[in-house]
């Protein structure tokens, strides 16, 4: 079974500053990596997702995420953050071969204040 | 426009009073799974579908029912709601579930509270 950790709740930053939101994952088996974004109010959007290749994926918003196999990781990063950007991030996995169950971490909410 | 609609989107109810959340796609999608939001547990998979007539448990199925009569509709049932459902519900769907990648879209959520 696959299990996702995001040990942040909740992340305050100022505008303009850089931010990491942290995502361990736990599988036996390889995997594809997912980013959600929940903007308030709204419904989950993928924000980003790595599948294979490149162990670096961005988003077009800026954001980035890196695959660490080693470490078992895919960290989400921005140079500079935006009043837009608060929103609640998921990081989900699930396993590349097989019946494809998406399982969520906890969500970390980034609060972007001027 | 490619989407998933669920209705309603905010529900307030009373414990014991059935009640059905509408979810429909307009993409042909084979797979489609409901998910329930909560502060501090993330999303959990409630039901999913693989397809027509085809259901099967999620992580957290107990107090809800679903059917898949039609291809783009996939309704949630609570039969005799509990305060312990109250909570975020989201619905999603994809192609299908393969060994290849296959994007889960997620409708707009409906927020449901029960007395």
């Amino acid at each position: 079974a696959q299990s996702v950790t995001q040990l942040d709740s909740q992340v305050p930053v100022f505008e303009e500053a850089p931010v990491e939101l942290r995502c361990n994952y736990s599988s036996s088996v390889s995997v594809y990596l997912f980013w959600y974004v929940q903007y308030p109010n709204q419904g989950l959007q993928l924000l980003l997702k790595y599948l294979s290749g490149s162990t670096l994926v961005e988003s077009i918003n800026g954001f980035e995420a890196e695959f660490n196999k080693s470490q078992t990781s895919f960290h989400l990063r921005k140079p500079s953050v935006h009043i837009s950007d608060t929103a609640e991030y998921f990081c989900a996995v699930h396993r590349n071969t097989g019946f494809q169950k998406l399982v969520f971490g906890t969500g970390t909410r980034l609060l972007v204040s001027p | 426009e490619a989407q998933v609609t669920q209705n309603p989107r905010y529900l307030i109810t009373v414990t014991g009073k059935k009640l059905t959340v509408t979810c429909s796609q307009n993409m042909n999608h084979e797979y489609m799974s409901w998910y329930r939001q909560d502060p501090g547990l993330g999303l959990r998979q409630i039901y999913y579908s693989m397809n027509v007539e085809v259901t099967d448990k999620g992580d957290v199925p107990e107090g809800y029912k679903v059917s898949r009569k039609e291809k783009r509709n996939f309704p949630l049932i609570l039969e005799s709601p509990s305060p312990n459902q109250t909570s975020l519900y989201f619905c999603a769907s994809s192609v299908r579930q393969t060994s290849s990648y296959n994007e889960q879209f997620f409708g707009p959520g409906t927020r449901l509270t029960v007395l």
